[in-house]
């Protein structure tokens, strides 16, 4: 079973409206965390947001913020005001295990978004 | 802001021969990591490495692969007899440890094997 699970290959936004990018996990460890990576056209690999398993309210920064509902097992990215240099691949990745140790990321197959002027 | 650095670049390289990709985490960083992005695909784990050892290691890092820490600042990958399929993206991040802590990802080696 896919442990990250992005199902949205693409999304159009118009710019300065929000957007919602969906991410679904499985995991039975009850301690993890879910982080939230953009990748430009250029390629690199930019930390947006991250959220912690018993984290009780929901991460923001700046424009992002995290809609993360447990139960479910969903944290979606919250972009607002989208801006033309948002337009991106955004990876959903989540680390499991605790804290202090060197464990490996697990990546979404990612959302291509694009924001229309 | 410290980040994480990543050379070259680009690497072309002819099949079968060796490859090292190095990279400076940020200097107080704990936790050392490679992954790589086949063109198109999810970014996958290689290798993670803390206290001068391997941490963990995916399926994809086999015999071929290994990595160092040969000073108190470069980690490197090393890729013995590559073949056509390493052809990738490679990114090495670290972390300064703690649950909450991110990876924070250097710029990436594009490996492009002839």
């Amino acid at each position: 079973a896919q442990k990250i699970t992005q199902t949205q290959p693409g999304m159009f936004v118009q710019e300065k409206e929000a957007v919602t990018l969906d991410c679904t996990y499985d995991t039975s460890d009850p301690s993890y965390g879910l982080f939230w990576y953009k990748q430009p056209s250029s390629g690199e690999m930019i930390f947006l947001i991250y959220q912690g398993s018993y984290d009780q309210q929901n991460a923001t920064e700046g424009r992002y913020s995290l809609n993360f509902q447990k139960a479910r097992k969903s944290a979606n990215l919250v972009i607002s005001a989208s801006q033309l240099g948002d337009s991106a691949m955004y990876f959903c990745a989540m680390r499991e295990g605790h804290s202090g140790s060197a464990r490996q990321l697990t990546f979404g197959s990612g959302t291509q978004l694009t924001v229309l002027p | 802001e410290p980040e994480v650095t990543q050379t070259p670049s680009h690497q072309v390289t002819q099949m079968g021969q060796e490859v090292i990709l190095r990279c400076v985490p940020i200097s107080n960083h704990l936790y050392f990591y490679w992954y790589r992005q086949i063109l198109g695909q999810k970014v996958e784990f290689l290798v993670s490495f803390y206290n001068n050892e391997i941490s963990e290691k995916s399926e994809i890092f086999d015999d071929q692969f290994s990595v160092e820490r040969p000073d108190g600042s470069n980690f490197t990958l090393k890729i013995r007899s590559t073949k056509l399929e390493d052809s990738a993206m490679y990114f090495c991040a670290s972390s300064g440890g703690g649950g909450s802590q991110p990876q924070h990802f250097g710029d990436g080696t594009r490996l492009s094997i002839l």
